[in-house]
């Protein structure tokens, strides 16, 4: 079955950029998309078709994918971006999740 | 405003089984794929299982094959997930979700299913 393989944890202090990366065998040939997740709270998709930001999540998040590995990157971090961070591709009929990053803002 | 309810969760002994619902509102249910996936205690998300916008078509987790069945019915804007033969390790918050193309883009509250004797 298909992996997608995240670092557990990621710290950045406020105001700098947070990368967090998902890796996967050719998943540039997939599109790729990414959620946070807070204590307590329900998955917010905050980046869909690699790049593309729904309606509401501001504009410093941003997303690349190309060879094996997709990117989301925070810029300005702020406070309220502390969570956890997933990706997740399509394969074979059947959504991969990405083992999951912890971003704590120092 | 879109939204996902959750509903039927509750402690399950091993081996037994429950029945999850997802009533959904503020859009065309009937145009959507839909989606349920669950978070373990301390784990990541797990995708569970998948349905098309007409119900013809059904996904799951090898997880869950054979042991999960899920459903829909338009007509009552509700998606469901029969769960059978349930062990401890599906002891989870189980989330029906919204596809948009590839992406779960609406999540419901979830509904917490522990398993346990």
């Amino acid at each position: 079955s298909y992996e997608l393989t995240q670092p557990p944890s990621v710290s950045v202090s406020p105001g700098q950029t947070a990368t967090i990366t998902c890796s996967g065998d050719r998943l540039g040939d997939k599109y790729v998309c990414w959620y946070q997740q807070k204590p307590g709270q329900s998955p917010v998709l905050v980046m869909y078709q690699d790049n593309k930001r729904p309606s509401g999540i501001p504009e410093r998040f941003s997303g690349s994918n190309s060879g094996n590995t997709a990117t989301l990157t925070i810029s300005g971090t702020q406070a309220m971006d502390e969570a956890d961070y997933y990706c997740q591709a399509w394969d074979s009929s059947t959504y991969v999740f990405g083992t999951g990053t912890k971003v704590t803002v120092l | 405003e879109v939204q996902l309810l959750e509903s039927g969760g509750g402690l399950v002994q091993p081996g037994g089984s429950l029945r999850l619902s997802c009533a959904a509102s503020g859009f065309t249910f009937s145009s959507y794929a839909m989606s349920w996936v669950r978070h373990a205690p301390g784990k990541g998300l797990e995708w569970v299982s998948g349905i098309s916008s007409t119900g013809d078509s059904t996904y799951y987790a090898d997880s869950v094959k054979g042991r999960f069945t899920i459903s829909r019915d338009n007509s009552k804007n509700t998606l469901f997930l029969q769960m059978t033969s349930l062990r401890a390790e599906d002891t989870a918050v189980y989330y029906c979700a919204k596809d948009v193309g590839g992406a779960l883009g609406v999540w419901g509250q979830g509904t917490m299913v522990p398993v346990s004797s």
